[in-house]
């Protein structure tokens, strides 16, 4: 069962645009949203989180929005630059019915930026 | 340096030989969990562990074996490799139970012929 739905799986962008993935989910009890960027080789790291008591965060370029009565929340990348090209994963955090508490991810967008 | 290690990097393995990936952190992280990450289908969980000797099912715990002897290894460990368990590995290690940030080692990319 896929709690965190993401998309689109792929984006190219080019530098300087917005770059916008968009996340959905199904658990109510998710109360930690985070994007992790991932760079080929590498495993992921945490990028910006936000807790369901805001609309919105920002860090830089980076924003995340979130809308708890649609149960949506995206990452929006502004004046996209080459070196942001890296697969992006949102993920949902809290306590899942017989899972304990764990970070359930979306299956990822492969993010490239074209000069 | 506050980190994640996984080893091998890159093991290739014959169908039904016992393998074992190690993971080891320094930070004193409570929460450790192992993840596969497959084309199209992101990160999905094999096995956690909220502390020492307490280890769960994730998602897709399947032909998977762990143990948490120690705070800082959590290693995963299978018993009779298939090629359906081709695939790239993530140790990731959490601060708390109640997860927030995790931290990801390098990962281990497996391939079972």
């Amino acid at each position: 069962q896929q709690q965190v739905k993401q998309s689109p799986q792929s984006l190219i962008v080019q530098k300087g645009g917005i770059s916008i993935i968009n996340c959905a989910y199904e658990n109510t009890a998710f109360d930690y949203f985070p994007w992790y960027q991932q760079f080929p080789g590498k495993g992921p790291a945490l990028l910006i989180a936000i807790r369901p008591d805001v609309s919105e965060k920002k860090e830089g370029r980076f924003t995340i929005s979130f809308n708890k009565s649609a149960k949506q929340f995206s990452l929006h990348i502004m004046d996209s630059q080459p070196g942001d090209s890296a697969t992006y994963f949102c993920a949902a955090s809290g306590w899942v019915t017989g899972g304990g508490n764990k970070l359930t991810f979306g299956t990822g967008t492969q993010l490239k930026v074209e000069l | 340096e506050a980190q994640v290690t996984q080893n091998p990097r890159y093991l290739i393995t014959v169908t039904g030989k016992k393998l074992t990936v190690t993971c080891s952190q320094n930070m004193n992280h409570e929460y450790m969990s192992w993840y596969r990450q497959d084309p199209g289908l992101g990160l999905r969980q094999i096995y956690y562990s909220m502390n020492v000797e307490v280890t769960d099912k994730g998602d897709v715990p399947e032909g998977y074996k762990v143990s948490r002897k120690e705070k800082r290894n959590f290693p995963l460990i299978l018993e009779s490799p298939s090629p359906n368990q081709t695939s790239l590995y993530f140790c990731a290690s959490s601060l708390r139970a109640r997860v927030t940030e995790a931290f990801f080692g390098q990962g281990t990319r497996l391939t079972v012929v």
